[in-house]
């Protein structure tokens, strides 16, 4: 079974709007953390935000927030003020306590922000 | 931020030749570093895991032989794709584990390379 879905293999947003891009997971795991990286066309993998499992607020950073709603094992990324640069694939991530420090990878979405 | 280099960036080789990707660590002792395959518009899959000092541990459907991973610093894990072939071809990255990172940022203290870009003819 899928540990990390996204549901949105593409998304378009306009500049300077809000935009979420959808992760759910699957984990008995009571100890995890959620991570989202950016992978321009460059290909380097670039982090962006993480929530743990026992975080009890939503972790931001700058104009990346994460809706974590742990009940529906959802982990929603916005972006606010979408800019031309954010453009490029998102993955949304999760290590589990249990398998140590690797990271399983959610199949990605990619993000077009138009002009 | 820590930083993670990989070489070569990018890789032509001929089918049935040997390529060995290096990825160090430039500022921390990484005592793990991770292998992670990427097809085109796909998403990373973690080959291995490398250990210093000891063997590497292999995902299920990787072939350890033909994927040799060698560990022999704190700063620095090859991957070596032996007898490549076409099918090989593939966007290879490493990431590296800083042990004493975590803290306010836990998230980040795997940190990833730029990737090795793999084209088998």
């Amino acid at each position: 079974a899928q540990k990390i879905t996204q549901t949105q293999p593409g998304m378009f947003v306009q500049e300077k709007e809000a935009v979420t891009l959808d992760c759910t997971y699957d984990t008995s795991d009571q100890s995890y953390g959620l991570f989202w990286y950016k992978q321009p066309s460059s290909g380097e993998m670039i982090f962006l935000i993480y929530q743990g499992s026992y975080d009890e607020q939503n972790a931001t950073e700058g104009r990346y927030s994460l809706n974590f709603q742990k009940a529906r094992k959802s982990a929603n990324l916005v972006i606010s003020a979408s800019q031309l640069g954010d453009s490029a694939m998102y993955f949304c991530a999760m290590r589990e306590r249990i398998y140590g420090q690797n990271f399983v990878f959610g199949p990605g979405t990619r993000l077009s922000v138009l002009p | 931020g820590a930083v993670v280099s990989q070489h070569p960036s990018r890789v032509i080789c001929k089918s049935g030749t040997s390529v060995k990707i290096e990825c160090r660590s430039l500022d921390f002792q990484a005592t793990t570093m991770f292998w992670y395959r990427q097809f085109p518009k796909k998403s990373l899959m973690l080959m291995a895991t490398s250990n210093e000092g000891s063997k590497a541990t292999y995902e299920q459907g990787v072939e350890k032989d033909k994927f040799l991973i060698n560990h022999a610093s704190l700063t620095l894990s090859t991957l070596t794709v032996t007898s490549a072939h076409p099918e090989d071809s593939s966007f290879y990255i490493c990431s590296a584990r800083d042990p004493h990172s975590g803290g306010a940022r836990p998230g980040d203290t795997q940190y990833f390379g730029p990737g090795t870009r793999l084209t088998v003819l």
